[in-house]
């Protein structure tokens, strides 16, 4: 069965670096996600991304994320300058339909656990 | 603001026990909702997703109900075994489209064999 794939499984970085998540959402699907659970804490949405731009993001999604989906196949969270409290795990999901479906669910990945110190 | 709410926290049960999980939501204006199964350090599986004018869903073992009208829905998990052992996330989708799942914090099972 199709997956979405993430890559690196764990990063760490320092506080103030770069960092870019990658994605491979499942190849028929249209609609892709963002996002992220902080240790012990509930799963939390970021930003949704559809026909190349942004359709909706949250509070957390600050002028230090970005998205981009550079090519057929990849979709990227860049945080810019990372802060200690960016840790976390970081979900990509994406489903077929912009109405999720029992026949279309959200597919995640199995997330990047991203480290500041 | 839509809060998903699940109970118990955790659970810990016998193998081969049928139980029930338990999440609630606060607007009963939803769209759809999803169970996901999530281990340890991996990612959320999809189980299960009801629309909101479905009343259930069976795949296997595993039935998920939905009440709109009350903001509830159970999993129900029959003949459990060790390999079901997770953390069951509820989430729900409030509006059509795009919109973002609200998530709950989820039901840490055990299932001792």
């Amino acid at each position: 069965e199709p997956e979405v794939t993430q890559t690196p499984s764990h990063q760490v970085t320092q506080m103030g670096q770069e960092v870019i998540l990658r994605c491979v959402p499942i190849s028929n699907h249209l609609y892709f996600y963002w996002y992220r659970q902080i240790l012990g804490q509930k799963v939390e949405f970021l930003v949704s991304f559809y026909n190349n731009e942004i359709s909706e993001k949250s509070e957390i999604f600050d002028d230090q994320f970005s998205v981009e989906r550079p090519d057929g196949s990849n979709f990227t969270l860049k945080i810019r300058s990372t802060k200690l409290e960016d840790s976390a795990m970081y979900f990509c999901a994406s489903t077929r339909l912009r109405d999720s479906s029992y026949n279309s669910p959200l597919h995640f990945g199995n997330g990047t656990r991203l480290t500041v110190t | 603001k839509q809060e998903v709410t699940q109970i118990p926290a955790a659970l810990s049960v016998p193998e081969g026990e049928n139980l029930v999980l338990n999440c609630s939501f606060t607007d009963s204006a939803i769209y759809n909702l999803q169970w996901f199964r999530q281990d340890p350090g991996k990612g959320l599986t999809s189980l299960l997703l009801i629309q909101s004018s479905q009343r259930e869903q069976t795949s296997g073992r595993l039935n998920a109900s939905l009440d709109k009208s009350s903001g509830r829905s159970t999993l129900y998990i029959a003949a459990s075994q060790p390999g079901d052992s997770a953390t069951y996330l509820c989430a729900v989708r409030p509006n059509s489209g795009n919109t973002p799942l609200v998530f709950g914090k989820g039901t840490r099972l055990s299932v001792i064999a």
